[in-house]
């Protein structure tokens, strides 16, 4: 049983350029959450996606907006981007439930 | 803002001895979950907590949800090296809500 996945593992990007992360919830999960790490930092929520809506967003500009699709893979793009935008990037998924299981991460450097 | 406080930053430990890392908030939460995450992986679920008061095991973990619902504790028995890692706490206020996190405690063993 695959748990979550998230690719690429690694991006770097100029300022203002735009990026997409892509993520696949563990299987039979429905929901997907995307999450900002900064170092040193615990995971800052961003957004959430249940059948294909954002259903909770956090404290985030809308330079960054995000998509689920019918299998229930999610992507999160980030416009315009900026150097405080490197951080390590979390996808978790759950199935209306607490708990909530991520993904590796994908670290992305602005320069 | 919620906040959760996690401290120390960091705890040095000799292999063998147990340890016990606390979280508190001044806000009232429904759920306390503990995460553990090691160097360039995603944080990854050891024990939920649902009720106040409640005790809940997981191998050598221990953890206990408070009674106010504003703390819980985590405790490791019989430290191991690979117990080395990122300790961090997280609430939720429903189901399928945004996972709030601490800022994480970071535990080294010495052999």
């Amino acid at each position: 049983d695959a748990g979550v996945t998230q690719s690429p593992t690694h991006l770097i990007k100029t300022r203002g350029q735009q990026v997409t992360l892509r993520c696949s919830p563990k299987s039979g999960h429905d929901t997907v959450s995307w999450y900002q790490q900064a170092l040193g930092q615990g995971p800052q929520f961003i957004f959430q996606y249940y059948e294909e809506e954002e259903r909770q967003r956090g404290n985030f500009p809308d330079r960054f907006s995000g998509h689920q699709f019918p299998n229930y893979s999610s992507e999160l793009n980030v416009n315009a981007l900026l150097l405080g935008d490197s951080a390590l990037y979390l996808c978790a998924s759950s199935l209306e439930q607490y708990e909530q299981y991520f993904g590796p991460g994908t670290r992305l450097t602005v320069t | 803002g919620q906040q959760l406080n996690q401290s120390p930053q960091s705890m040095f430990i000799q292999e063998g001895e147990d340890v016990s890392m606390n979280c508190t908030s001044s806000s009232i939460f429904n759920t306390w979950l503990w995460y553990k995450q090691d160097p360039g992986e995603g944080p990854v679920l050891l024990i939920a907590l649902y009720k106040a008061g409640e005790l809940t095991s997981n191998g050598r973990l221990t953890a206990q949800f408070g009674i106010t619902r504003k703390d819980s504790f985590l405790n490791i028995s019989a430290s191991i090296p690979s117990d080395v890692g990122i300790y961090f706490c997280a609430v939720a206020t429903g189901a399928n809500s945004k996972l709030t996190f601490g800022k994480g405690i970071t535990l080294s063993v010495r052999p």
